[in-house]
């Protein structure tokens, strides 16, 4: 266990829908980050957020959109779904947003129909 | 572009040594991450290099050469629970994105 927790685990919905994926960080871990996981794009660096500021952005779609909160968990909204927006979401934290020691939590599995 | 080009699958025997390699090509660099991840599991991290040389976590290690672009990780005393994807990843600078290889499918042979 990482000690990051993600909800909800599973989440079956249809095609132009919004979804919000939630992440709580290690405690005392001031970074939090978002990876997107497809079969065909393998793992994909979403988005960072170190103590509630976006620090670092990946190749986030501009349908997808992030935010730290002041208690440091972490919601990450996908807006007007698509079929292709079905993956493993992972959200993993880390103490100092140094890429060398982040902790994944189990991830999300979204399934768009 | 910026890629990351390491081999999709390695085999090895239980008990030997094994290297996954991973060469990288982006416009910047700040550390080489590894990280392994069972099938239906979440990455778990391995090892960082942000200088040249080799890096030493018990039976795993992993090196970097700057200059070549290049690094690898080892893997020592293989045991079946190593059976897994194997990831290497660059962040380009201190707040910059993050880039993943495809990862290399280590299967372990009894």
């Amino acid at each position: 266990d990482s000690g990051v927790t993600q909800t909800p685990k599973h989440l079956i919905t249809a095609t132009g829908q919004r979804v919000t994926l939630r992440c709580s960080p290690r405690s005392g871990d001031l970074s939090v980050y978002w990876y997107q996981q497809s079969l065909d794009q393998g793992l994909q660096f979403l988005i960072q957020y170190y103590n509630g500021e976006e620090r670092a952005k990946g190749n986030i779609l501009e349908r997808f959109s992030a935010q730290q909160f002041p208690d440091l968990h972490s919601e990450l909204n996908l807006s007007s779904l698509e079929l292709g927006d079905s993956a493993l979401y992972f959200c993993a934290s880390s103490a100092l947003g140094l890429v060398e020691t982040q902790y994944f939590g189990p991830g999300t599995r979204l399934l768009v129909l | 572009g910026q890629s990351l080009e390491q081999p999709s699958e390695v085999t090895a025997v239980e008990g030997a040594i094994v290297q996954i390699n991973c060469t990288y090509q982006t416009s910047g660099f700040y550390g080489l991450s590894w990280y392994q991840q069972h099938d239906g599991g979440a990455p778990t991290f391995l090892s960082y290099n942000a200088l040249d040389g080799l890096e030493e976590t018990g039976r795993f290690s992993s090196f970097l050469s700057r200059s070549d672009s290049y690094g690898y990780l080892l893997l020592q005393e293989l045991q079946m629970k190593d059976s897994a994807s194997y990831f290497c990843a660059v962040r380009m600078n201190r707040d910059d994105k993050i880039i993943f290889g495809k990862g290399t499918r280590l299967h372990i042979l009894p």
